[in-house]
C-alpha cells in the first residue's frame, strides 16, 4: 500500500514571493509521482507528474518538482507566485506496474497567495 | 474536445434515500473512475471502471455502486444515503489499463451532493 504526507495544511505567501509545497510518500514498490491543482468549485487537473527520466520536473505556468528517492520526497516548487496561483493542491502516488492504476492522494496543502 | 463532464453539478438529499450521479469520459478515454471528496481532504478511490465492468474497487460499501455504458459513460449510485456521504463526487477518464498513458487521470468538475 501506498500513502502520501503533505505536510503543510495550508501555506500563506505574498505575491512574487517563492514557495515550496512539501509532499513525502511511502511505498513498498517504485511509484510514478503526481501533483494535481483544483482551484475552487472545480475539478482537479494534472500540474507536472514524474514517470521517468529526470527526476526534475516542469509545468507550463512555472511550477517545478523535484523527485528524491532517497527521501522519498516529491516537493512542489514555485519562483514567484501570482494570486492567480491560490488553489488547492495534491500529491498523488501510483504504484509502478501490479496491475493497479490507481492514485492515492495526500489530504492537499492550500495555497493562499496575499497582495 | 469536451473534456470530462458531470451531471448534475449540485444535488440535495435527505437520509436514506438514493442518488445517481453520471459522468461523460473525455473524448477517446473508455475508462472511468469515481473518487470522493470530503470537505478538507483528498479525493478517496471508490471504483473504476473499464469494458462494462468494475475493475478495482476501494474501501467503500456495496451502497456504492456503479454501472459503465458502451459509449463510455458511468454512473454512480449511492443507495441509503447517510449524512456522512455529503461530499464532493469526483469522475476521471483515462486510457484503459495498459502503458504509461493509464496513470494520468484527467478529473471532472465534480457534483457537490449535500445529504440532510
Amino acid at each position: 500500500a501506498q500513502s502520501v504526507t503533505q505536510l503543510d495544511s495550508q501555506v500563506p505567501v505574498f505575491e512574487e514571493a517563492p514557495v515550496e509545497l512539501r509532499c513525502n510518500y511511502s511505498s513498498s514498490v517504485s511509484v510514478y509521482l503526481f501533483w494535481y491543482v483544483q482551484y475552487p468549485n472545480q475539478g482537479l487537473q494534472l500540474l507536472l507528474k514524474y514517470l521517468s527520466g529526470s527526476t526534475l520536473v516542469e509545468s507550463i505556468n512555472g511550477f517545478e518538482a523535484e523527485f528524491n528517492k532517497s527521501q522519498t520526497s516529491f516537493h512542489l516548487r514555485k519562483p514567484s507566485v501570482h494570486i492567480s496561483d491560490t488553489a488547492e493542491y495534491f500529491c498523488a502516488v501510483t504504484p509502478v506496474g501490479g496491475g493497479s492504476y490507481i492514485p492515492t492522494f495526500g489530504r492537499g496543502t492550500s495555497l493562499i497567495v496575499h497582495p | 474536445d469536451a473534456g470530462v463532464t458531470q451531471s448534475p453539478t449540485h444535488l440535495i438529499k435527505t437520509r436514506g434515500q438514493q442518488v445517481t450521479l453520471r459522468c461523460s469520459p473525455k473524448s477517446g478515454h473508455d475508462t472511468v473512475s469515481w473518487y470522493q471528496q470530503a470537505l478538507g481532504q483528498g479525493p478517496q478511490f471508490i471504483f473504476q471502471y473499464y469494458e462494462e465492468e468494475e475493475r478495482q474497487r476501494g474501501n467503500f460499501p456495496d451502497r456504492f455502486s456503479g454501472h459503465q455504458f458502451p459509449n463510455y459513460s458511468s454512473e454512480l449510485n449511492v443507495n441509503a444515503l447517510l449524512l456522512g456521504d455529503s461530499a464532493l463526487y469526483l469522475c476521471a477518464s483515462s486510457l484503459h489499463p495498459t502503458g504509461q498513458g493509464s496513470y494520468e487521470q484527467y478529473f471532472g468538475p465534480g457534483t457537490r451532493l449535500t445529504v440532510t
